[in-house]
């Protein structure tokens, strides 16, 4: 069973604060890393992609992925509570032609508090 | 990234009836996917598409309760079958393709 865990929530940040988000996975064989952003009653938005080892950067949000660890992360610099949503962890297990085929962690609730 | 256009957005249904969700994408793509996601759970894969192949179901499953068609490779279906309150939950659409993403949804209530 390919699984996907994701640090309990709900966390709660003040405005201007780090959120920090993380998430582990059990297949070694994991290739392709996903943090969505899903807002209440709304289908999930792709925020951040990351396939190597290391830090990704992309405004505000950073990926970090350590594969030896089976751990990935999503840190949101200076939060806004317009960043108040759940995130979920998506892991890609089969890579390949299979691209696409996503296993979810259950998500975290990030609620930022002005 | 791929554009999908995913409809109904929302129905309420009679148990034992069937729903049947169409996505459209703006681009051919070779695979796309069907997910559920139940009220206040992540998502879960219910199965994988092809084109001019018959879909391929996650554990539990099965093809008479969730048919898929994959007509051509910007259209698939998916259809509810023989509906029940459980069936309640939000149905998406996704395709992989420079970077994974996601139809609108269709929230499905079963009364």
């Amino acid at each position: 069973q390919k699984e996907v865990e994701q640090n309990s929530g709900p966390l709660s940040v003040p405005e201007g604060a780090i959120a920090s988000l993380n998430c582990t996975y059990s297949d070694r064989g994991s290739q392709s890393f996903f943090w969505y952003r899903q807002y209440s009653g709304k289908s999930p938005e792709l925020i951040m992609s990351i396939y190597s080892n290391g830090d990704k950067e992309d405004g505000r949000f950073t990926a970090q992925l350590n594969k030896a660890s089976q751990y990935v992360s999503l840190l949101i610099r200076d939060s806004q509570p317009s960043d108040s949503a759940t995130y979920l962890c998506a892991v890609d297990n089969a890579g390949g032609t299979s691209y696409g085929k996503l296993t979810f962690g259950q998500g975290t609730i990030l609620t930022v508090h002005p | 990234s791929a554009v999908i256009s995913q409809k109904p957005s929302r129905d309420i249904c009679q148990r034992g009836t069937s729903l049947t969700i169409q996505c459209q994408v703006d681009s051919q793509v070779t695979m796309m996917f069907w997910y559920r996601q139940q009220p206040g759970q992540s998502l879960t894969l219910i199965a994988t598409a092809n084109q001019g192949s018959e879909a391929t179901y996650e554990s539990g499953f099965v093809i008479d309760k969730f048919p898929i068609s994959r007509p051509n490779l910007t259209f698939s279906t998916l259809t509810v079958s023989n509906m029940s309150p459980e069936d309640s939950s939000i149905y998406l659409c996704s395709v992989g393709q420079q970077g994974i993403v996601f139809g609108s949804g269709t929230r499905l209530t079963v009364v």
